[in-house]
């Protein structure tokens, strides 16, 4: 069974530009997370997705970052426009509707420059 | 709101000794526990976990892990480290919640190494 996918790996892009990112969970994953790992720190939650349905996304930062999960299936979280704070790894995780199966894709690791 | 402190950020330790790594929580409600590895330029794998039962939880790698109400705490130890065993813990907390899903909140991190 594939675990959580997670595309590009590195993604280097200048200040101002957009940036998207792209996360297929586990298959019959309900829940679907986000998370920021900034350098030295742990993972912080930015958005989680129950089917196709944003249900906590209190740390999404909201005037630049933007999320889809259609179809309950896959998801993209963009940025646009990125800042030199917004370099970090974009970890992606899913797990089943009983909680089970808690599973972390690879990351994305997002230069700014 | 939860929080999690992991009181070293790193650890040198010998190959064959001992190790604890150390993690506190604070909740106002009932949680669940965790403790994640995160090799160099990889995702987090799960070590192990606490939801209820024994306080005394087994996990991957011979890593075990020991819940405790009183003092909030939920140390992972192993009894001899291998060169392997270098990486990024993080402990992990989450309300309890019966709808299923988890609400991570993660410490900072300790970097455990492990001198030949």
């Amino acid at each position: 069974e594939a675990g959580v996918v997670q595309s590009p790996r590195y993604k280097i892009i200048e200040k101002k530009q957009p940036v998207a990112f792209w996360c297929n969970p586990i298959s019959g994953h309900n829940t679907l997370y986000w998370y920021r790992q900034n350098l030295g720190q742990g993972p912080e939650l930015l958005i989680r997705y129950e089917n196709e349905e944003a249900v906590d996304d209190s740390q999404l930062p909201k005037d630049r970052f933007s999320a889809e999960r259609l179809k309950g299936v896959d998801s993209t979280l963009k940025i646009q426009p990125a800042e030199l704070g917004d370099s970090a790894v974009y970890l992606c995780a899913s797990s089943d509707r009983f909680g089970y199966g808690y599973t972390f894709g690879s990351g994305t690791r997002l230069t700014v420059v | 709101a939860q929080s999690v402190t992991q009181l070293d950020s790193q650890v040198p330790v010998f190959e064959e000794a001992p190790v604890e790594l150390r993690c506190n929580y604070s909740s106002s409600v009932s949680v669940y526990l965790f403790w994640y590895v995160q090799y160099p330029n990889q995702g987090l794998q799960l070590l192990l976990k606490y939801l209820s039962g024994s306080t005394l939880v087994k996990g991957i790698n011979g890593f075990e892990a020991e819940f405790n109400k009183s003092q909030t705490s939920f140390h992972l130890r192993k009894p001899s480290v291998h060169i392997s065993d270098t990486a990024e813990y993080f402990c992990a907390v989450s309300p309890y919640s019966g709808a299923g899903s988890y609400q991570l909140t993660f410490g900072k991190g300790t970097k455990l190494s492990v001198i030949p």
